[in-house]
């Protein structure tokens, strides 16, 4: 079974400045999507960045970018310019080729500190 | 506007009782699924549906049960039989159960029984 390790509970950062949130996962397929899901206070949860394991270029969406080393099995979201509004749980997902079932980490709370 | 609808936003049960929650979308989706979520921990797996009348148990469906009668509607029965059934519930949606689709969230259900 696939498994995603989020090692980081709490993470903090001053705004303006920017911080990595870390994700390690377990699987023995070649195929497979992995999600990083940003959850506010409000609990809706959004998606914030995606990448497909086949394809080498790491995926970058405005402020965020993840640094993905398949071979490490390593998938960190880096928050460039972190504003107050980026303040929220943060998720790690992954999907493998059975994809009715998504795999979630526990979650990273990130604080931004005016 | 499309989107997913949960309701009611709290929920408060007598021990013993079945409760069910609503999970209504408008986005056309063939995928939907149900996650319950624990302080501290990230999201699990209840159930999913990838058509309609057709539905998979996830990782901890013992003591749930769901329908799909209608793209539009999953709604999920928490049932006596679940031990700890306080929980905050996230239905999702996604246009198919490939990999490579996203999920979109409802607001979610915060169910409290005492």
């Amino acid at each position: 079974a696939q498994t995603v390790t989020q090692s980081q509970p709490e993470m903090s950062v001053q705004e303006a400045e920017t911080v990595t949130l870390s994700c390690t996962y377990d699987t023995s397929e070649s195929d497979y999507y992995l999600f990083w899901y940003k959850q506010p206070p409000s609990r809706q949860m959004i998606l914030v960045i995606r990448q497909e394991a086949y394809k080498q270029q790491n995926a970058t969406e405005n402020r965020f970018s993840v640094n993905f080393q398949k071979a490490a099995k390593s998938f960190s979201l880096k928050i460039s310019d972190s504003q107050l509004g980026d303040a929220a749980m943060y998720f790690c997902a992954y999907r493998g080729t059975n994809a009715g079932k998504s795999t979630f980490g526990d979650g990273t709370t990130l604080t931004v500190k005016p | 506007d499309g989107g997913i609808t949960q309701s009611p936003k709290y929920l408060f049960r007598k021990e013993g009782q079945n409760v069910t929650l609503s999970c209504e979308q408008n986005l056309n989706h063939d995928a939907m699924y149900w996650y319950r979520q624990d302080p501290g921990q990230g999201l699990r797996l209840i159930y999913y549906s990838q058509i309609v009348n057709d539905f998979q148990k996830g990782d901890i469906a013992e003591g749930y049960s769901v329908s799909r009668e209608k793209k539009e509607s999953f709604p999920l029965t928490v049932t006596s039989a679940q031990k700890n059934p306080t929980a905050f519930y996230l239905c999702a949606s996604s246009i198919a159960t490939g990999s490579y689709y996203e999920q979109y969230f409802g607001p979610g259900t915060r169910l409290t029984v005492t």
